[in-house]
């Protein structure tokens, strides 16, 4: 079966609760950042974005907060459903260097 | 649709073997990137191309080779001096976001 996201931290939260999964990045001169969702034996799915002049972004159900003061981004999932249950990881790019840089990820786990 | 298409899904490599993993896209991204995926770990790049005819190693891109000859195609070859190749390989392309196709899980017979 898929070993991906073997040892990851886990975020366990009830059906119906919103959950909030963190991201630390290193470079202060990146400028776009995305958050992706990847379950079992599956490519990452695009999730959410936000470019580094904005600290908030909306879409259905998810926000991605972005605070560049201490190089933190979060993903906030509200009223979470056993679908969103997989592994979420953020990834930071810098267009000077072309490159995206990817967190290792946090498993969420939605219980009944 | 558009999308990423991978192939094979799985792959078996004999020692001293070297394997071809397929990507195509059809996005009309002019940038595709490989990566490779360990359990517990971030993605890591193993070489990326901006633009056809034209590719730049990543930061493990020893034991790997590609090649660019076509937009829509980015082939990865894993030659037999990757001396650790079983891992989950991605390959994407971009056009801000960054599009996946679904891997190919390679394993050592």
């Amino acid at each position: 079966g898929e070993s991906v996201g073997l040892h990851l931290p886990t975020l366990s939260v009830q059906e119906g609760d919103n959950s909030i999964i963190n991201c630390a990045y290193s470079n202060s001169a990146s400028d776009y950042f995305i958050w992706y969702k990847q379950e079992s034996g599956k490519g990452p799915q695009f999730i959410i974005d936000i470019r580094s002049n904005m600290d908030k972004r909306q879409g259905q159900r998810v926000t991605v907060l972005l605070n560049k003061t201490v190089k933190h981004l979060s993903l906030q999932i509200a009223a979470t459903q056993p679908g969103d249950s997989a592994v979420y990881f953020c990834a930071d790019y810098f267009s000077g260097t072309y490159k995206y840089i990817f967190g290792t990820g946090t498993r969420l786990k939605v219980l009944a | 649709d558009g999308g990423i298409t991978q192939s094979p899904k799985y792959l078996f490599r004999k020692e001293g073997q070297n394997v071809t993993l397929s990507c195509e896209q059809n996005l009309n991204h002019d940038a595709m990137y490989w990566y490779r995926q360990d359990p517990g770990q971030g993605l890591r790049l193993i070489y990326y191309s901006q633009i056809v005819n034209d590719f730049q190693k990543g930061d493990i891109a020893e034991g790997y080779s590609v090649s660019r000859e076509k937009k829509e195609s980015f082939p990865l070859t894993v030659t037999s001096a990757q001396k650790n190749p079983t891992a989950f390989y991605l390959c994407a392309s971009s056009s801000q976001p960054q599009h996946f196709g679904d891997g190919t899980r390679l394993s050592i017979l």
